[in-house]
């Protein structure tokens, strides 16, 4: 499994947009790059998932450069709710998800 | 459609004694996974199920852990003897049987396991 790196917390003001950056260096060739998110006291929760570009969903976009060795989660105008650990996730099978520390987001009014 | 259900949500036990977790997976999901989480840390796989065989048991500590998922959808986690340092939140997830990008895995809320 490509091992993955993101900053351990970050802070941010309702209202902002909130970039989450992972690196991955090592990704293989099939690999793809998942985002879990986890509120206190419940189960992660997917997120988004891409494989090269950008994803968007309802929640959040997905940046992936051409190289693919880093990624970027964009949450916009983020809210009190989306207070949380925001995880990284890069494979090529759902199967065994190595899922590291996570990022702290903890937004503030 | 109801999501993945574990029970107990809490548990409370002295160190030498057994204990086990109960879950029941999304209906349909035919992939069922045991995680650790110890607090500050992400979720740690223990145990993967693909229908009833175990086909990722490798980070399971047999000698005092042990699951089951007889007929393909409920499964059971035991431990027996739990020890001071199996305190921890052991979640459940569940997911399609698909070895595409179709393979979100669906969380329950955890069993947090505290032993004294």
């Amino acid at each position: 499994l490509a091992k993955t790196t993101q900053p351990i917390s970050m802070d941010s003001y309702e209202g902002q947009e909130v970039n989450i950056t992972c690196s991955h260096n090592n990704i293989a060739t099939n690999d793809y790059i998942t985002w879990y998110q986890q509120f206190p006291s419940q189960g992660p929760r997917f997120i988004i998932q891409g494989y090269k570009t950008k994803v968007t969903n309802e929640v959040a976009s997905l940046f992936i450069p051409a190289d693919r060795k880093s990624s970027t989660l964009s949450l916009p105008r983020v809210s009190l709710s989306d207070t949380a650990v925001y995880y990284c996730l890069v494979g090529n099978s759902g199967y065994a998800l190595n899922f590291g520390k996570g990022t702290s987001l903890l937004v503030t009014p | 459609e109801a999501g993945v259900v574990q029970s107990p949500r809490y548990k409370i036990i002295e160190k030498k004694q057994p204990v086990a977790f109960w879950c029941n997976p999304i209906s349909g999901h035919n992939t069922l996974y045991w995680y650790l989480q110890n607090l500050g840390q992400g979720p740690e796989l223990l145990i993967r199920y693909e229908n009833e065989e175990a086909v990722d048991d490798s980070q399971l500590p047999k000698d005092r852990f042990s699951a089951e998922r007889l007929k393909g959808v409920d499964s059971t986690l035991k431990i027996q003897p739990a020890e001071l340092g199996d305190s921890a939140v052991y979640l459940c997830a569940s997911s399609l049987d698909s070895g595409g990008i179709d393979n979100e895995q669906f969380f329950g809320p955890g069993t947090r396991l505290t032993v004294l």
